[in-house]
């Protein structure tokens, strides 16, 4: 299953409303997770079955969609979210990641 | 706490064998799927294989079936990639990673990932 984020790169500033899309070639069901990397550190989970928030992070952050379509918004950017973010399916036996979308400072 | 440290990574010229080795604590190691997944220079994330907790059921990505080994000793909480003919485009930053949330088949999503080992393949 080929997943597609869009846009790769995402220039924006503090307190903007952010959405990073992406799409799966078939459907995943809800079986899809966002993760969050910054430079020289390993991928952090954020959200995993679509919506459902991993502890501890913050509430700006949330997941929506279905099937081949989904989004990570953030609704309100902070100084620690300019990162590269990945979407993930694992709802097949050959788990695969977004090319990854990087959230830049305007 | 969960941690996940690698170790074992380095240089190797290609062809070569290397065997990258992750130490699971905080949690017990039987109860989950483990994951490796690399991250090559400037490159995004790919899942080259997984272990899952009960029946060691493995699966590896096409980019490494045949020259790559992954192994569990639940015994000692440690998970391990046996690499052999390595290539230039092996070169990467390796993670172990615990997958959860699984829905009934395949590794789930890593929720814990360790800080990575690199592996350099070069003459």
């Amino acid at each position: 299953i080929q997943m597609t984020q869009s846009p790769s790169t995402l220039s924006a500033s503090v307190g903007d409303r952010v959405t990073i899309t992406c799409r799966a070639s078939q459907s995943v069901s809800d079986w899809l997770a966002w993760y969050q990397q910054k430079p020289g550190k390993a991928p952090k989970l954020l959200i995993y079955e679509v919506s459902r928030l991993e502890s501890g992070v913050p509430s700006r952050f949330s997941g929506g969609g279905s099937e081949t379509d989904f989004t990570l918004t953030i609704s309100s950017l902070q100084p620690d979210d300019f990162a590269t973010y990945y979407c993930q399916q694992y709802n097949s036996y050959s788990p695969t990641f977004g090319q990854g979308t990087k959230v830049e400072i305007k | 706490q969960v941690q996940l440290v690698e170790s074992g990574g380095g240089l190797v010229k290609p062809g070569g064998s290397l065997r990258i080795s992750c130490a699971a604590s905080g949690f017990t190691g039987s109860d989950y799927h483990m994951t490796w997944i690399r991250q090559a220079p400037g490159k995004g994330l790919e899942v080259i294989s997984y272990i899952s907790s009960i029946d060691h059921y493995t699966h590896y990505a096409d980019s490494v079936r045949g020259r790559f080994t992954i192994s569990r000793d639940n015994g000692k909480n440690s998970l391990y990639l046996h690499m052999d003919s390595l290539r230039a485009e092996d070169t990467a930053i390796y993670y172990c990673a615990r997958g959860n949330h699984a829905p009934g088949y395949g590794a789930g999503c890593p929720d814990y990932w360790g800080q990575g080992t690199l592996v350099t393949v070069s003459a």
